[in-house]
């Protein structure tokens, strides 16, 4: 079936560095990808949507230069966070909806742990 | 506005137990998705089913079954005969229905965390 994959699956990096983290859609086309953020013990919060070849569209409450998203072609989107801070420090998950066969299910990424010291 | 309510934060039951994971949404819009998700403890999130709002037949796939019911705005998931493997954080999700379907977002329920002892 449909797979997203996203890498790195854990970082830790130092407070006011950058961290890239890329979502690829593996054997489908996405011209959309959603970011979402996931606290501990807490449920799923979206960020954005990321849109091959336009614009990312973000969530109230999202900084858009805190959190940098790509979409750089129609299999990868890449979720940049800038000048990293431990409130960062999160579970990140991207999904994609594979529209091109079987029921459009909505597939998500195995997620990145990101924690900032 | 959307939004998804899993009055169930934490249930724990023996193997074999029977347990039914509630859900209760509200939306605007009269057609829409709605979704369940399994998360494990490493995180990823399994994909269990997916139902559109003018589909209301009961789904049953092998121990798992759901429940729709329009008129109470509910969507319960009941797992037969539960095995330790089925210990996971369940959420419950909605999106809008578009045609293409590509830029239906989620909402998703703060989740239900299921312990199923031996």
């Amino acid at each position: 079936g449909a797979v997203v994959s996203q890498h790195p699956s854990r970082v830790i990096c130092k407070s006011g560095t950058s961290v890239k983290i890329e979502c690829r859609s593996l054997d489908f086309q996405a011209t959309t990808m959603f970011w979402y953020r996931q606290f501990p013990k807490q449920s799923l919060m979206l960020m954005a949507t990321s849109n091959e070849g336009s614009k990312a569209t973000y969530e109230q409450g999202v900084e858009k230069d805190k959190f940098l998203i790509n979409h750089a072609s129609l299999t990868l989107s890449t979720l940049t966070v800038t000048s990293a801070h431990p409130e960062d420090s999160s579970f990140y998950i991207c999904s994609a909806r594979d529209l091109g066969g079987g029921k459009g299910e909505l597939f998500f990424g195995e997620g990145s742990r990101l924690t900032v010291l | 506005a959307q939004k998804v309510t899993q009055a169930q934060t934490e249930i724990s039951v023996v193997e074999k137990e029977d347990v039914t994971l509630d859900c209760v949404y509200e939306t605007r819009d009269t057609t829409y998705y709605l979704f369940w998700y399994k998360q494990p403890p490493s995180g990823e999130l399994v994909f269990l089913i997916r139902r559109n709002s003018f589909d209301e037949q009961n789904e049953i796939s092998g121990r798992y079954s759901w429940n729709f019911q329009k008129s109470t705005s509910s969507f319960n998931f009941t797992i037969t005969a539960s095995q330790v493997v089925d210990s996971a954080v369940y959420f419950c999700a909605l999106s809008e229905y578009l045609k293409s379907g590509a830029n239906s977002k989620l909402t998703f329920g703060k989740g239900i965390t299921l312990s199923v002892r031996p």
